[in-house]
């Protein structure tokens, strides 16, 4: 089975923006991965924010960017908030399986 | 709206048989598949399989075979997880979530502990 890799913690200023990035160990990620990016919160269900590479729900705060980015899935987030504190995982699709990303802390300090 | 409500928080002993669900609502429930995931306490989230409810296709993660069966009955827009004998270390949440096209809709978890 596939591995997909994320950093496991990511730290961003205020206003600033970061990138997650979402890897697999059989090679590039391409848009044949539908790759999603979910937001966990302690306590809360996971929400969708982007699925199929780069496509938002309609709750998605338009600060985060869906994209493929040197061979990679990658979240971006542009104008951190403090409310953007949360565990982000990202999902890859492989001919019928689907395998999930360790996750990665995203601290706003 | 798209809304997936799952049943309620179980407490089993080990041995015991369970069956939790997760009924869909506000889409055509035959044709979108839902999948099945797994978060132990502490950690990440884990797939554990997908059914398509309009031929009931069915797959597991290579981690799930065989310790789970996933199921759906259309008539009643529900899917479900069950274990035949449950152990400790199932104890976890667990969410449906329906996949794409349009995108990915959680349930709020379900809540499974497995305790003597």
């Amino acid at each position: 089975q596939a591995v997909v890799t994320q950093e496991p913690s990511l730290t961003v200023s205020p206003g600033g923006t970061v990138t997650l990035t979402c890897g697999s160990s059989t090679g590039a990620v391409t848009s044949g991965h539908y790759p999603y990016w979910f937001q966990q919160k302690p306590g809360q269900a996971p929400r969708t924010l982007i699925y199929d590479t780069s496509n938002k729900h309609s709750w998605t705060p338009a600060r985060f960017s869906g994209s493929l980015l040197g061979g990679k899935a990658a979240l971006t987030l542009s104008g951190a908030q403090p409310e953007d504190e949360a565990e982000y995982y990202c999902l890859l699709s492989y001919s019928g399986a689907v395998v999930f990303g360790g996750g990665t802390k995203l601290t706003v300090l | 709206e798209v809304q997936l409500v799952q049943s309620g928080a179980e407490v089993k002993k080990p041995g015991e048989s369970l069956k939790i669900s997760c009924k869909g609502s506000g889409y055509s429930f035959t044709s979108y598949w839902i999948g099945w995931v797994r978060q132990m306490p502490g950690k990440g989230l884990e797939w554990m399989g997908i059914i398509y409810p309009g031929d009931s296709d069915t797959r597991y993660s290579p981690s799930f075979q065989g310790q789970v069966t996933i199921s759906a009955d259309k008539s009643i827009s529900t899917a479900y997880l069950q274990w035949s004998s449950l152990k400790a270390s199932d104890t976890a949440m667990y969410y449906c979530v329906r996949h794409s096209p349009g995108g990915a809709y959680w349930g709020q978890g379900t809540l499974v502990t497995v305790s003597s």
